[in-house]
């Protein structure tokens, strides 16, 4: 059971916009910075937003996230079939002490 | 560039213990801020933090796991150095390491993860 809560799985057409969700509590994502990955398939993860709603340098701005008390949402804008990934989101939790991840979400661009 | 690899056994027995080196190169483990973590992967399955050492040589471990674990760190060789201890084959899974940043508190770079398998 994770920490970080997301649905196992969207979908959404090509050119169409998904959100995925991440829900946690106080310990965690209301009092932490949360941070967004992608994992395409046999890869490493890698980091799509940090900070919240930071994008690194690189990514495209399709992608966005936000974050309203213990819940943060990842957005993607003008899907494409490159983005068909797993995508997971991670904070620290104050409580834990500990680096929590959400179980993953499987975005499938139908 | 940054770059960070993962080294060590593909195969361990149940009982043994696990040592996994990430070699990294791009930073330093000396500069503030700095931080290199271990995450698995169970096959199929989500991220599982396991353990991190900071620049500073502060370190932190999973609560569930924090027994097995420790981690060290060779900044002249640049390098960290997992162990865990008392495998069984529920610790099947692809281990990874990352550059973790204090500021702006992520895993910025992963290394591109090792098959760890536990069988008899």
């Amino acid at each position: 059971q994770s920490v970080l809560t997301q649905p196992p799985s969207v979908s959404a057409a090509p050119g169409q916009k998904v959100t995925i969700s991440c829900s946690g509590s106080s310990s965690n994502i209301g009092n932490n910075y949360v941070s967004w990955y992608q994992q395409l398939p046999g890869t490493a993860p890698k980091v799509l937003i940090h900070v919240n709603n930071k994008r690194p340098s690189g990514i495209p701005d399709r992608f966005s996230g936000s974050k309203s008390g213990t819940s943060a949402t990842l957005g993607i804008t003008g899907l494409q079939t490159g983005d068909e990934a797993d995508y997971y989101c991670g904070t620290w939790d104050s409580s834990l002490s500990a680096e929590v991840f959400g179980g993953g979400t499987k975005l499938t661009v139908i | 560039q940054i770059t960070l690899k993962e080294s060590g056994p593909t195969l361990v027995k149940p009982t043994q213990t696990l040592t996994l080196t990430c070699t990294f190169s791009g930073f330093s483990l000396s500069t503030s801020g700095v931080g290199v973590g271990w995450i698995r992967q169970p096959p199929g399955k989500a991220l599982e933090w396991l353990a991190l050492i900071y620049w500073d040589d502060d370190k932190r471990y999973s609560p569930s796991l924090q027994s097995r674990l420790t981690i060290t760190k060779d900044t002249s060789k640049n390098q960290v150095v997992l162990t865990m201890t008392n495998m069984d084959p529920v610790d099947t899974a692809t281990y990874f390491c990352a550059q973790k940043l204090v500021i702006p508190a992520t895993f910025a770079y992963w290394g591109q993860g090792a098959l760890v398998t536990v069988s008899s």
